[in-house]
């Protein structure tokens, strides 16, 4: 089915940790997206994609990192977790063209304790 | 000030009601966005429109780019539409979406 994975469902992780989630789209969509979650904010974009092999930063990029090695997986890492990082994580993609529509992922659950 | 609005945050009503769900924004747009979450759930895209009005099943999106206002109706509302549904909007010169924070739908049976 196409679409987009993302994986773990949800972790807890303690602060300090290093900790990758996973994206991965099935649908050659060029643009892919992480955002968080929070409540009583909005979606905020952390990393973006406009195609394989670039990346750029979002609203709130700080104490993540993004790769983009190809069209299909786009991981994103913390590399030492923080408890303000506690958030549902949503990684997104479209076609990249102007007005595409968004196709979005399940979520990570990430509590950093 | 955000750049996009919602209004109500919340919204309980009995089923079989008429909904409308406000976005207001600040800014000039090529495109808004209008997104479903369910509780625990994924987030889907409902409608995606830069002018005019949209209809898919109950649902039906407006815009109005002049007054810089999008409506979601739900029309013969249901339990199964309750939900968080989110306004997105896409600057004019920017790639990247600006989130309203949503607003929370309860429909009661």
């Amino acid at each position: 089915i196409a679409g987009i994975t993302q994986a773990p469902t949800s972790q807890i992780l303690a602060a300090g940790r290093r900790m990758t989630l996973r994206c991965t789209q099935d649908m050659r969509h060029n643009a892919m997206y992480w955002y968080r979650q929070d409540l009583g904010l909005g979606l905020r974009l952390i990393h973006y994609s406009n195609t394989a092999g670039t990346t750029g930063k979002g609203e709130v990029p700080d104490g993540y990192s993004v790769s983009r090695a190809n069209t299909d997986d786009f991981p994103l890492t913390l590399a030492s977790a923080v408890p303000s990082q506690t958030s549902v994580y949503f990684c997104a993609s479209s076609a990249g063209r102007a007005n595409s529509p968004l196709h979005f992922g399940n979520g990570t659950r990430l509590t950093v304790t | 000030k955000n750049e996009v609005e919602q209004s109500p945050q919340n919204l309980t009503a009995q089923e079989g009601e008429f909904i409308t769900i406000n976005c207001s924004y600040s800014v000039g747009i090529s495109a808004l966005h209008w997104l479903q979450q369910h509780p625990g759930g994924g987030i889907v895209s409902l409608f995606m429109l830069s002018s005019g009005k949209k209809k898919h099943g109950r649902l039906i999106a407006t815009i109005n780019i002049q007054e810089k206002h999008s409506s979601l109706h739900i029309t013969a509302s249901h339990p199964r539409d309750s939900a968080v549904y989110i306004c997105a909007v896409r600057p004019f010169g920017n790639e990247k979406l600006t989130f309203g924070t949503g607003t929370r739908l309860t429909i009661i049976p």
